[in-house]
């Protein structure tokens, strides 16, 4: 499986953006770019995921690089709630048969937000 | 909203008894999953299913069985719990449906203890 290399913590004030950073050198051309989270006491939630290009949603941005070595998170307005363990993962894309789309995950970066 | 609950929230257990962990998703997905989570070690996939009575090994299933008699449900079986089986255990669906397909949604996670 390709691995990902993510900063263990990061920290942000309430109401900035933070850019929160993966890389993923050996990515292969059918990998898919996820990002979860971790609030604490709660199972991992669903943030984002993207391919190739450059992705938005209502809770986040995803940045890709054009080579693919590398993604951001953005969030564009931190909150306490935001205050996370945020994991970047590659997930191949599904294959027929047993299609079970395993997802790795790493150790994932501590984001601590402060009021 | 996708929902999945999982039946005990904290579960203290003795070494040697048969721990179920039942987990159950309310989205008719085809995919179901179980992981355990260690500080260090991240989530790793035990056991998962894609579909009802299908099961496949994940990266870590000694010591584990499962069971999918309905869809919507997804057993853990601990046959004789140890003590180095004390984790968090989060379980997690995911349909198969093209375009819904790219994001697992987990429980809020079991924490067992066996002492």
């Amino acid at each position: 499986d390709a691995k990902t290399t993510q900063p263990n913590s990061m920290e942000s004030n309430e109401e900035e953006p933070v850019h929160l950073p993966c890389n993923h050198s050996t990515i292969s051309g059918t990998d898919y770019i996820h990002w979860y989270r971790q609030l604490p006491s709660q199972g991992p939630e669903y943030v984002i995921h993207g391919l190739t290009s450059n992705v938005n949603n209502r809770m986040a941005s995803l940045a890709i690089a054009e080579d693919r070595k590398s993604s951001t998170l953005i969030l564009h307005r931190a909150t306490l709630r935001d205050a996370a363990v945020y994991y970047c993962i590659l997930r191949p894309q599904t294959q027929g048969g047993t299609s079970y789309g395993k997802l790795t995950f790493g150790q994932g970066t501590i984001l601590t937000v402060h009021p | 909203d996708v929902k999945v609950t999982q039946s005990s929230r904290y579960l203290v257990k003795r070494t040697g008894e048969k721990v179920f962990l039942e987990c159950v998703q309310d989205m008719d997905h085809e995919n179901m999953f179980w992981y355990r989570q260690d500080p260090g070690l991240g989530l790793r996939l035990i056991y998962f299913s894609y579909d009802v009575k299908m099961k496949e090994k994940g990266d870590i299933p000694e010591g584990y069985s499962v069971s999918r008699e309905k869809k919507e449900r997804f057993s853990l079986i601990l046959e004789s719990a140890s003590t180095n089986q004390t984790s968090m255990y989060l379980c997690a669906s995911r349909s198969d449906i093209i375009g819904l397909s790219e994001t697992q949604y987990f429980g809020p996670g079991t924490r067992l203890l066996v002492l």
